[in-house]
């Protein structure tokens, strides 16, 4: 079945710094990937389409230049989280559409906290 | 830090039991709909899927109802198990490759 890689797993920063979470889609070509942030007992939040070759679309109220996202290659899509500050600490989760199937898979997740 | 935030409804069911999850959601125009069931600390798990042309699909143990009048969609689990204790999130996806995700319910199984 269809795997996505999400790497790191978690990470610390201290604040000011940016951190750059990476989504792989392992055994499939995707056009399309999402990232999602999840708040501790909440739902997930779409944050952005992340689009293979042109821009990421940005969901309302997500900043485009505080969360840059990169869709390189049809399997890789990277999210940066720069000037980061505690209050973006939260799970950060990725997406890949895998339109062999009209499916959607998920990575593990990236817990970042922000000290 | 932490954001306060609604905390989830949660289902309780005896082991053995079936569980219900109920889920409304909010586009008329959705054509489809996912369920995923998240365990802490991980990325969601794809559980069922159902087309707005059908009504009902089973998997293993798992049944999905889609009732478009309504706009609610159910997931029956059957004869609940321990390892089914997660958090489970109905996703739905209108007009554009996004996936819109409901509030989400924890089920908890005791023995």
């Amino acid at each position: 079945g269809a795997v996505v890689s999400q790497h790191p797993s978690w990470v610390i920063c201290k604040s000011g710094t940016s951190v750059k979470i990476e989504c792989r889609s392992l055994d499939f070509q995707a056009t399309t990937m999402f990232w999602y942030r999840q708040f501790p007992k909440q739902s997930l939040m779409l944050m952005a389409t992340s689009n293979e070759g042109s821009k990421a679309t940005y969901e309302q109220g997500v900043e485009k230049d505080k969360f840059l996202i990169n869709h390189a290659s049809l399997t890789l899509s990277t999210l940066t989280v720069t000037s980061a500050h505690p209050e973006d600490s939260s799970f950060y989760i990725c997406s890949a559409r895998d339109t062999r199937v009209d499916g959607y898979t998920f990575g593990s997740g990236t817990r970042l906290t922000v000290v | 830090g932490e954001s306060v935030g609604l905390h989830l409804p949660t289902l309780s069911v005896q082991e053995g039991d079936n569980s219900i999850i109920n889920c409304a959601y909010s586009n008329s125009a959705s054509d489809y709909f996912i369920w995923y069931k998240q365990e802490s600390g991980k990325g969601p798990q794809f559980i069922i899927d159902i087309r707005s042309n059908m009504d009902k699909r089973q998997g293993q143990r798992v049944t999905v109802l889609l009732n478009k009048t309504v706009k609610h969609l159910s997931l029956q689990i059957a004869a609940t198990q321990p390892g089914d204790s997660a958090v489970y999130f109905c996703a739905e996806r209108a007009n554009t490759d996004k996936l819109i995700f409901g509030t989400g319910t924890r089920l908890q199984v005791f023995p």
